[in-house]
């Protein structure tokens, strides 16, 4: 069965510093690969995703997530993290190929950014 | 144009009532999903719906919780004798067809407090 495992339950960063946020997930081939954010009393908004090329991939608020293969990772990236990026992050895989859709979430990373 | 809503917003009830969480998806959308997110935990897969197909019942946590969609648009979830342990935040998503890689697009929630 798929699962994501993101270790870091709490990070906290000053404003300005680099941002990296752990994703590892377990599928036996290559999933779509989700970074949503949600901020306090919000629902979950869309980052970024994967489906296939180019391993780097860009998305909004300035955040990019690699994905590497061999190491069944997709860690969340920003050079430079901003007071409004604090929220609780969360990871989601989906099968490829399915007609379900069904995403599968990590339990979340909560950023708290310091002045 | 408009997103996914839910209502009520948040809903406090006493052990035992049933209650009714509403959700209305993005015009057009075909898909809609229900995730649970209770605290210290990730999102839940509960139910999703695809058209006029059978809804895909799998992560129904017992058989309390149910979930119908009318005419293809707004859905409700019904818990029935509701418990303590079903105090969460209840969200609902949509996307245009249940597969794999659809973005989906999140409502705020319904925060459901059992007392």
């Amino acid at each position: 069965a798929q699962s994501v495992t993101q270790p870091d339950i709490h990070i906290t960063v000053s404003e300005g510093a680099s941002l990296e946020l752990r994703c590892n997930y377990s599928y036996g081939a290559t999933p779509y690969l989700f970074w949503y954010v949600q901020s306090p009393g919000q629902g979950l908004q869309l980052l970024l995703k994967y489906f296939s090329g180019d391993t780097l991939v860009q998305g909004i608020k300035g955040f990019e997530a690699e994905f590497k293969r061999s190491q069944s990772s997709f860690n969340l990236r920003k050079p430079s993290v901003h007071w409004s990026d604090a929220a609780e992050y969360f990871c989601a895989v989906g099968d490829r190929g399915s007609t379900l859709g069904r995403l599968y979430f990590g339990r979340g990373t909560q950023l708290t950014v310091w002045p | 144009g408009a997103g996914v809503s839910q209502s009520p917003s948040n809903k406090v009830t006493e052990k035992g009532k049933d209650v009714e969480l509403r959700c209305d998806p993005i015009s057009g959308h075909t898909a809609l999903y229900w995730y649970r997110q209770s605290l210290g935990q990730g999102l839940e897969f509960l139910i999703y719906f695809q058209g006029n197909s059978a809804p895909d019942k799998s992560g129904l946590p017992s058989d309390r919780f149910s979930a119908e969609r009318t005419g293809g648009s707004v859905s409700t979830l019904t818990i029935q004798r509701t418990q303590q342990e079903d105090s969460a935040v209840y969200l609902c998503a949509s996307s245009l067809v249940a597969r794999g890689g659809e973005t989906q697009y999140f409502g705020p929630g319904t925060r459901l407090l059992v007392l």
